[in-house]
């Protein structure tokens, strides 16, 4: 079974400019989740979905954070514009609602930095 | 709020036990999470307790009491590939509602 996907790997921006990252995650996870993850810090979330509902985003800077999960399956999170202190790594992660919810699966991540 | 506290640091030597504490205060509690995360790598979960008392996975355990609001996990037979930081996590109000400590970086010495 595939685990969770994300993508790019890795992303080098100027300051002032938009950048997206997307996630596929595990077949049949309804609940998937976008952290963000400082150096030397756990990962702090940034906005939970149930399905295609965003049920948790009171973390999410909204103002220049945005994302979205159609159909409920794969999620893309967009920064527009980026500034210097969103350099960081962003993590996307899912679970099964029913059976061990607080189980999470993580993807590789997207190393993001701003110049 | 929900906030964790656990040790920044724990080094070890190869072959022994270590033990990392995490305490937690938070409304709603659901139960307690561990997971590891070598440099570079995705955090992977390692266990959950929702009830008091040891869980045991193989050379790694996770204790919790709840009316202390503290847990630990511990880990037996340390192996240098154990060398990786561990963060315990927090499920408040569902058990798919997690808020993470900021992480023990552990190092195991030969």
């Amino acid at each position: 079974e595939a685990g969770v996907v994300q993508s790019p790997r890795y992303k080098i921006i100027e300051k002032k400019q938009p950048v997206a990252f997307w996630c596929n995650p595990i077949s049949g996870h309804n609940t998937l989740y976008w952290y963000r993850q400082n150096l030397g810090q756990g990962p702090e979330l940034l906005i939970r979905y149930e399905n295609e509902e965003a049920v948790d985003d009171s973390q999410l800077p909204k103002d220049r954070f945005s994302a979205e999960r159609l159909k409920g399956v794969d999620s893309t999170l967009k920064i527009q514009p980026a500034e210097l202190g969103d350099s960081a790594v962003y993590l996307c992660a899912s679970s099964l609602e029913r059976g061990a919810p607080y189980e999470q699966y993580f993807g590789p991540g997207t190393r993001l930095t701003v110049t | 709020g929900q906030s964790l506290e656990q040790p920044s640091e724990v080094t070890a030597v190869e072959g022994a036990i270590v033990q990392i504490n995490c305490t937690y205060q938070t409304s709603g509690f659901y139960g307690l999470s561990w997971y590891q995360q070598h440099d570079g790598g995705a955090p992977t979960f390692l266990s959950y307790n929702a009830l008091d008392g040891l869980e045991e996975t193989g050379r790694f355990s996770s204790f919790l009491s709840r009316s202390d609001s503290y847990g630990y996990l511990l880990l037996q037979e340390l192996q240098m590939k154990d060398s990786a930081s561990y963060f315990c996590a927090v499920s408040y109000s569902s058990a798919s509602k997690i808020i993470f400590g900021s992480g023990t970086r552990l190092s195991i010495r030969p």
